[in-house]
């Protein structure tokens, strides 16, 4: 079983819908969680990390559900930029465990 | 801040051949990461340095595969002999303190390998 799992998709969303991605890890000890994007051949880059608590930056919100054991990232008001592949990232000090992303195709 | 430099940005070899990738990571950092992504494993961690010392090699596929760092300002991962199943983009990245992914932390470009 791999250790973090998402839907690779794509989802195709029209501008200014919603969409909500999830992944499952299968550790639970794993204290740390994160939200990277990748645009088409270029490096992955952090979107944002996520908290117990749950947290928000502009449009976007990370949630975490450790007695389920998945993340979720809430997306609101799509814009075109967003289009690019969601990477789910959990795991310990320096060991982390990238999901295969989730493509994000926003279209006019 | 130059960010991580990885060279050559694409390469192109023949199976058999050895390839050598480097990097050089952001100036200060103290740990350095080699990953892999290809679309059937996504991205992997190959191994990670902290202060120019190997700490995790438990990702590197073989024998075939080897990394260096004899700085802290360079590093280099070696393949010997090459095969077509290597291919794949190969990212190096580094940061400061405890290497937590969070906004201390930083790829470089990549360095897309084909073996034909």
């Amino acid at each position: 079983r791999k250790e973090v799992e998402q839907d690779p998709g794509p989802f195709n969303v029209p501008e200014g819908a919603t969409v909500a991605f999830n992944c499952t890890y299968s550790n639970s000890a794993s204290q740390s969680f994160f939200w990277y994007r990748q645009d088409c051949r270029k490096e992955p880059k952090l979107l944002m990390s996520v908290y117990s608590s749950g947290n928000e930056d502009g449009r976007f919100t990370a949630q975490l559900n450790r007695a389920s054991q998945y993340i979720s990232l809430l997306i609101r008001d799509s814009k075109l930029s967003d289009s690019a592949t969601y990477l789910c990232v959990v795991g310990n000090f320096n060991k982390f465990y990238f999901g295969s992303g989730t493509k994000l195709n926003v279209k006019p | 801040d130059a960010g991580v430099i990885q060279s050559p940005r694409h390469e192109v070899t023949e199976m058999g051949q050895e390839v050598t990738l480097r990097c050089k990571p952001i100036s200060g950092h103290d740990y350095l990461f080699w990953y892999r992504q290809t679309m059937m494993r996504g991205l992997e961690l190959l191994i990670y340095f902290n202060n120019n010392v190997p700490i995790d090699d438990s990702g590197m596929p073989e024998d075939r595969f080897s990394a260096k760092m004899p700085n802290a300002s360079f590093s280099t991962l070696k393949i010997q002999p090459s095969e077509p199943r290597d291919s794949a983009v190969y990212f190096c990245a580094s940061s400061l303190g405890q290497g937590n992914l969070d906004y201390g932390y930083t790829f470089g470009s990549g360095t897309r390998l084909t073996v034909v």
